[in-house]
């Protein structure tokens, strides 16, 4: 299983960002998404999942400015954030769902993150 | 939402030794629903354990997990330290959106 992570950058508050995650490896059709982000100085924070197919959740932080998406075809998952702001500053995993296609939250497999910092 | 309050913070010990990490719950977790993931500098996070205790493919067998009765006190049994162990751990509750909350971690660091 490999997961990579793309898309993160510095921009200011407000800003719209668009997080992508390239996978390989399994069969990513059967399998739920999700992201989730490490925020400097404290721990891990589920941000967001999508179910095989397409059912969506966000973490209470995120929700109403974070979308998820996915491409099956393209074996892809996408998070497009907008209205970025500081508390946003964290490293952005993509994690693949241990048991298949429903949101369990349970995260087998990680990318190695990609860095969004907000800051003005 | 429940939150995940592990103790200590830190953990200093050496190799060799037994390290006990705690994961308490706010209420009690439903069908044990509880996971431990290890982190290393500049690494992912790695699953451990999920279930409270069933370990995950790759784990070493000096890893174990309980939990109480209760389904509000877990443990994460290291029973002698490789070096390769010295990270952070987290708990974490699992199974379905409305959980997936993560403790603030464990440092495992060499003493």
């Amino acid at each position: 299983v490999q997961l990579v992570e793309s898309g993160g950058a510095s921009v200011q508050p407000g800003r719209s960002l668009r997080l992508s995650c390239a996978t390989s490896g399994f069969t990513f059709d059967d399998y739920a998404m999700h992201w989730v982000r490490r925020l400097p100085g404290k721990g891990l924070e589920w941000v967001s999942g999508v179910s095989w197919n397409g059912i969506d959740a966000y973490a209470d932080s995120v929700k109403g400015r974070f979308t998820i998406s996915r491409d099956n075809a393209e074996k892809s998952l996408h998070l497009q954030m907008y209205s970025l702001g500081i508390d946003d500053t964290a490293l952005y995993y993509c994690a693949k769902e241990w048991g298949g296609g429903a949101l369990d939250l349970l995260f087998d497999s990680w990318g190695q993150g990609t860095l969004v910092t907000v800051s003005s | 939402e429940i939150v995940l309050t592990q103790s200590p913070g830190t953990l200093s010990l050496s190799p060799g030794e037994r390290a006990t990490l705690s994961c308490r719950a706010s209420h009690s977790i439903s069908n044990g629903f509880l996971a431990w993931y290890q982190q290393k500098p500049g690494q992912a996070p790695r699953l451990l354990m999920f279930g409270a205790s069933t370990r995950a493919t790759g784990t070493p067998d000096r890893f174990s997990g309980s939990g109480s009765g209760s389904g509000t006190d877990f443990t994460l049994t290291i029973s002698r330290l490789d070096p390769e162990d010295f990270a952070i751990y987290y708990c974490q509750q699992y199974g379905g959106p409305d959980r997936g909350t993560f403790g603030q971690g464990t440092k495992v660091e060499v003493k």
